[in-house]
């Protein structure tokens, strides 16, 4: 599976669009580009999926540029409840395969 | 989607035991995925737990440190044997649905070797 390359942390005001980037230029065709986050203490909970379309759900965007080397995980309103670590991960096909963690994005929303 | 409990949440142990840690789906699935998360760590894949067959390990994951059992669709269970203080970990269960993407991952179940 592709390799990802995310920023170690950031910070984001209550209430503004966190937008969380996230770098695969080695993707190959067959590879799906997913989003994880990890509240503190608990499991890993999924956000949002995409192959090359951007996508949307009520939890968050997904912005997959055209060469898909990079995509923005987009968080439209952020609240104090989405402080948590991001993962962006790359995984070949669309079921059945390991999903690979980077270290993520610590994304700390401030009031 | 998918429900899952682990058990036990947490133990404590003594080096050279061993502890059986729990998972359980509300619904058939088709995949089930040991996890291991070490303090300030991201996640590692331990194994693949197979139903019916023997479990896929990755590297650095053997059978006789991490024993697996799948005995059905909807349970599955890690083992971790005579453990040291550097098993010290989260251990995490993740399904995926017989008809999803998705992979939804359990509470963990929060190691701590003395």
């Amino acid at each position: 599976d592709a390799k990802t390359t995310q920023p170690t942390s950031m910070d984001c005001a209550e209430g503004r669009a966190a937008n969380l980037p996230c770098n695969h230029s080695t993707i190959s065709g067959n590879e799906y580009v997913y989003w994880y986050r990890q509240i503190h203490s608990q499991g890993p909970q999924y956000i949002i999926h995409g192959l090359k379309n951007n996508e949307t759900n009520e939890m968050a965007s997904l912005i997959i540029t055209e060469d898909r080397k990079s995509s923005t995980l987009i968080l439209p309103h952020a609240t104090l409840r989405d402080t948590a670590v991001y993962y962006c991960i790359v995984r070949v096909g669309n079921a059945g395969n390991m999903l690979t963690f980077g270290g993520g994005t610590r994304l700390m929303v401030k009031p | 989607s998918a429900v899952i409990s682990q058990k036990p949440s947490r133990d404590i142990c003594q080096r050279g035991t061993s502890l059986t840690i729990q998972c359980q789906v509300d619904s058939q699935v088709t995949m089930m995925f040991w996890y291991r998360q070490q303090p300030g760590q991201s996640l590692t894949l331990i194994a693949t737990a197979n139903q019916g067959s023997e479990a896929t390990y990755e590297s650095g994951f053997v059978i006789d440190k991490f024993p697996i059992s799948r005995p059905n669709l909807t349970f599955s269970t890690l083992t971790v044997s005579n453990m040291s203080p550097e098993d010290s970990s989260i251990y995490l269960c993740s399904v995926e649905v017989l008809a999803g993407v998705e992979q939804f991952f359990g509470p963990g179940t929060r190691l701590t070797v003395l």
